[in-house]
C-alpha cells in the first residue's frame, strides 16, 4: 500500500513569489491534514479536511495561506506571497481508522 | 488549551540499554495517543496509537503507555540498537486534531 505522497520535496523560492505543494492522501483516507514544522519543534496544525470539506482552518494565515481539496482526494496548500518567516517543512497527513494519521516526507521550504 | 510536554529532550545512551521516554498532557479529555519517530530531514512514522479506552500497546521492542488520569504516556524502549536513533514525538486527539509535543531526540551509542 502506498503511502501519503508530497511534492515537491524541497523548495526554494525568493520572498514575496508564490509556492505550492501538493499531496496524495493513502487511499480511502478521508480525512487530510496540513502541518508546519519548525526546525526542533513539533508540528502544527495549519488545515484538516474532512473529505472536500474544511473542517479546521483556525491556524491557517488566511491573508497569504490557501488550500483546496478538489474532489475529497488530492490537496494543495498555497502561500501567495511568501515571507522569510515561512520557510520551515510543511507536512501533509491522513488517517482512516481510530484517527491513526500517517504522514508524508514533507517539503522543505526556504524563502530566500 | 492542550499542551504535550516531553521529557528529556534529548538523551544519550549506550547500545543495548532499556530506555524510557515521557510524554504528558494538560488536558485528560483525549481520543488517543499517537507515538511517532522522526528522522532528519524526514517526515513522520507511525509507531504506536492507543485508544483513549486501552492502557498499553506493544510492537515488537517497543511498549507504549497510557494514564488518561494522570496524563501521561510512556514509551518504552528495550534493548536499543543504533538504528534506534532519531527524534521521538508523542501527540494527543482531543476536540481538535493532534497536538504534538517538542520531540525527544535520541542519540544510540555503538
Amino acid at each position: 500500500e502506498a503511502g501519503v505522497v508530497q511534492s515537491p520535496r524541497y523548495k526554494i523560492i525568493e520572498k514575496k513569489q508564490p509556492v505550492a505543494f501538493w499531496c496524495n492522501p493513502i487511499s480511502g483516507h478521508n480525512t487530510l491534514y496540513w502541518y508546519l514544522q519548525n526546525l526542533g519543534q513539533g508540528p502544527e496544525l495549519l488545515i484538516r479536511y474532512e473529505n472536500e470539506e474544511a473542517v479546521d482552518d483556525s491556524q491557517l494565515p488566511k491573508d497569504r495561506f490557501s488550500a483546496e481539496r478538489l474532489k475529497g482526494v488530492d490537496s494543495t496548500l498555497k502561500i501567495q506571497p511568501a515571507e522569510l518567516g515561512d520557510s520551515a517543512v510543511y507536512l501533509c497527513a491522513s488517517s482512516g481508522q481510530y484517527n491513526e494519521q500517517f504522514f508524508g516526507p514533507g517539503t522543505r521550504l526556504t524563502v530566500l | 488549551k492542550q499542551e504535550v510536554t516531553q521529557i528529556p529532550a534529548a538523551l544519550s545512551v549506550p547500545e543495548g540499554e532499556n530506555l524510557v521516554l515521557n510524554c504528558s498532557f494538560t488536558d485528560s479529555a483525549i481520543y488517543n495517543l499517537q507515538w511517532f519517530r522522526q528522522d532528519p530531514g524526514k517526515g513522520l512514522t507511525s509507531l504506536l496509537l492507543i485508544q483513549s479506552s486501552q492502557r498499553e500497546q506493544t510492537s515488537g521492542r517497543l511498549n507504549a503507555s497510557l494514564d488518561k488520569s494522570s496524563g501521561r504516556s510512556t514509551l518504552y524502549i528495550a534493548a536499543s540498537q543504533p538504528g534506534d536513533s532519531a527524534t521521538y514525538l508523542c501527540a494527543v486527539t482531543a476536540l481538535l486534531p493532534l497536538v504534538f509535543g517538542k520531540g525527544t531526540r535520541l542519540s544510540v551509542i555503538a
